[in-house]
């Protein structure tokens, strides 16, 4: 089935820094998500977002739906170890139920102290 | 609220056995999900029931695949004749109906191996 692009697909950064990763789709989405998925974990939701241009915050996170509807941004400030995992956005249709939401294919973040 | 609960957590079988998974979702929740993921990719959807009708099968699910939710609560999965590229984390998710149905919430997964 189809995947969204996510970038980069992997990522090693120190304690401390700023994170920011993206989501890119052939089609339009009305609805962008994000998630966060730890080893031997299912997908966890962090934020969603419904309008173009929105930005969203939940704690140090902070995701935006781009303007053309075709991409979404999520950053992460002063990471700390505890958000490595594999990072995920999904987006939904205008016209679609849950079950046409499409998962990106992940950025994997390693935090090193 | 307990969450979305899968069992078992792993299943290693042979090639040929047939096997089957349980999902239990959120008590509230009327949406149930079923995404397979595999290494290195995002979860691909399955199937979703709405209470006790499945609604939608993605043309993933092969004949070998049924699930069921019988009760609208919980739900199995079973995959008869299992084939090595069956391998996979097969996850399950619920959600609210209506304006946050794409709210999914998901369980820990089921990882089987296909030998």
């Amino acid at each position: 089935g189809q995947q969204l692009n996510q970038s980069p697909q992997s990522m090693f950064i120190q304690e401390g820094e700023d994170v920011s990763m993206n989501c890119t789709s052939s089609s339009i989405f009305n609805t962008w998500l994000w998630y966060k998925q730890e080893p031997g974990e299912g997908p966890v939701l962090l934020i969603a977002l419904y309008k173009a241009g929105e930005l969203t915050s939940n704690g140090r996170l902070t995701a935006q739906f781009g303007i053309t509807r075709k991409d979404s941004f999520l950053n992460i400030s002063a990471s700390i170890p505890s958000d490595v995992g594999i990072y995920f956005c999904a987006g939904l249709p205008l016209t679609g139920t849950a079950s046409k939401l499409t998962f990106g294919t992940g950025t994997r973040l390693q935090v090193t102290l | 609220d307990t969450g979305v609960s899968q069992n078992p957590r792993h299943k290693i079988t042979k090639r040929g056995q047939n096997v089957t998974f349980r999902c239990d979702p959120i008590s509230e929740h009327n949406r149930l999900y079923w995404y397979r993921q595999t290494l290195g990719q995002g979860p691909e959807f399955l199937t979703y029931f709405q209470n006790e009708a499945q609604l939608e099968k993605s043309r993933l699910l092969s004949d070998r695949f049924s699930a069921e939710r019988p009760k609208g609560s919980f739900s199995t999965l079973e995959i008869q004749r299992t084939e090595q590229g069956d391998s996979a984390m097969y996850l399950c998710a619920s959600s609210l109906e209506g304006r946050l149905n794409e709210k999914l919430f998901f369980g820990s997964g089921t990882q089987l191996s296909v030998l």
